[in-house]
């Protein structure tokens, strides 16, 4: 199985913007999709969004609309989730996670197979 | 308030049958299939039973799914101690166009 390796943890100022990456080591993304998934410290499980590389489509959670920019270079095989204009409250674990689940580049599914190891970023002034 | 209900914690003693619920609604658990996510503390979540009963690629068949109408359950007999974590259920909420998690349930084995 293709392995998700994630970029380092970060530390950001408020208002400012990080962008966190996920590579599939070992294989590409295929026809799969490629979602983020957060968690704050003690909190529960957060989805942000989602994108097929292989089509280029994207989805979002309604509350980060405007704020979260899901990417992906196939060439690198390598995704990428931006979260802009940082408060506090996004300090988190952020995840990335892949979906064998999806028709003609939508995926509307909750089954993801494959996980990154988790990056940190941490919002502070 | 997460939009999927799940008990806070729940414990067993070993070898013992336990289950988790996940309460939601039509959009949700009863129009989706229900996914569940094992998580020990400082890892990434794993996926145990995907479509609601389907135990994943590696996963104990001691784990099992089900699912009647807009409730879902993870049962796990002959519980054991690494069975103690986290768990998650998730499914695709078609009223909100996005992806909803459970707010977790602590499992002790006692």
């Amino acid at each position: 199985q293709v392995q998700l390796v994630q970029s380092g943890a970060e530390v950001k100022k408020p208002g400012s913007s990080v962008k966190v990456s996920c590579k599939a080591s070992g294989g590409t993304f295929g026809s799969s999709g490629v979602t983020w998934v957060r968690q704050a410290p003690g909190q529960g499980l957060e989805w942000l969004g989602g994108i097929v590389p292989l089509f280029g489509t994207t989805d979002s959670a309604q509350k980060f609309q405007g704020r979260v920019t899901v990417t992906a270079d196939e060439s690198t095989t390598t995704a990428y989730m931006e979260l802009s204009g940082l408060r506090s409250a996004d300090t988190a674990v952020y995840y990335c996670a892949t979906t064998p689940d999806c028709i003609n580049g939508v995926c509307r599914t909750a089954y993801f197979d494959n996980w990154g190891q988790g990056t940190l970023v941490t919002v502070s002034t | 308030q997460s939009v999927l209900t799940q008990p806070p914690s729940v414990s067993g003693a070993p070898r013992q049958r336990v289950t988790i619920s996940c309460s939601g609604s039509r959009s949700n658990v009863g129009d989706n299939f229900v996914n569940w996510y094992q998580q020990f503390p400082g890892k990434a979540p794993k996926l145990v039973v995907f479509y609601n009963d389907q135990v994943a690629s590696g996963v104990s068949d001691r784990f099992s799914g089900s699912k009647s109408g807009t409730s879902a359950s993870l049962a796990i007999r002959g519980l054991q101690s690494d069975d103690e974590a986290e768990y998650y259920c998730a499914v695709w909420d078609d009223s909100l166009d996005g992806l909803v998690f459970g707010g977790g349930t602590k499992l002790t084995v006692l």
